[in-house]
């Protein structure tokens, strides 16, 4: 079936860039969304990117896409230590299910 | 923004007992409900898929008796945990999307945490 993975811990120094991996077997997703979940609270959408895109920009947040590969990545620039959070890649198209990752978990260190 | 609205946040109620937890998408209707569970520092696991009008989906090993989801308004899905045990215990999740062909991910709530005594 259709699986999502992705490193568990990923720790970083305030300002420096943080990357996020994620790999994906089900080559059908029409979009592959990242979502950040602070302690206690549910999930945020962080950004998302269609299939046919490789690359998108928001501000801080860079999404590289490597269909061939099937390999996600987020990036965040400068990063703060209110970034510290659970990271969670995920699949899915319109209406379908989503099928999400184990989440990585981020630590910033002031 | 699309915004759905979870209520309660939080429950801590006796074993035995029925809790009834609301979704709800503020700005946007919804055909389509989800609900998950989360199990602490574990990631989402889908439990059902709620039509508007229709029985809701179930995935493999959630137990449609004990968990009762009802999708009575395009803006309102309910899940109801009946005779609610210690084992039921954890952080429930709901999101939703906007009418299919809106082009949009899913929206999620904020959560209920659910602490079956």
């Amino acid at each position: 079936g259709e699986d999502v993975e992705q490193s568990l811990f990923l720790s970083v120094r305030e300002g420096d860039s943080s990357v996020i991996n994620c790999t994906y077997t089900d080559s059908s997703s029409t979009y592959l969304y990242w979502y950040k979940q602070e302690p206690g609270a549910g999930l945020q959408l962080l950004t998302y990117i269609f299939s046919n895109m490789d690359m998108k920009q928001d501000q801080r947040l860079t999404v590289l896409l490597n269909k061939k590969d099937k390999h996600l990545s987020l990036r965040i620039a400068d990063t703060q230590t209110g970034d510290s959070a659970i990271y969670f890649c995920a699949g899915g198209g319109i209406g379908f299910k989503t099928i999400f990752g184990a989440g990585t978990r981020l630590f910033v260190k002031a | 923004g699309a915004v759905v609205s979870q209520h309660p946040s939080w429950v801590i109620c006796k074993s035995g007992t029925s809790v009834k937890i609301e979704c709800r998408s503020l700005d946007f209707q919804a055909t389509t409900m989800f609900w998950y569970r989360q199990f602490p520092k574990q990631s989402l696991m889908l439990m059902a898929t709620s039509n508007e009008g229709s029985k809701a989906t179930y995935e493999q090993g959630v137990e449609k008796d004990k968990f009762l989801i009802n999708h009575a308004s395009l803006t309102l899905s309910t899940l109801t945990v009946t005779s609610a045990h210690p084992e039921d215990s954890s952080f429930y999740i709901c999101s939703a999307i906007i009418r299919e062909g809106s082009n949009q991910p899913q929206h999620f709530g904020d959560g209920t945490r659910l602490s079956i005594l």
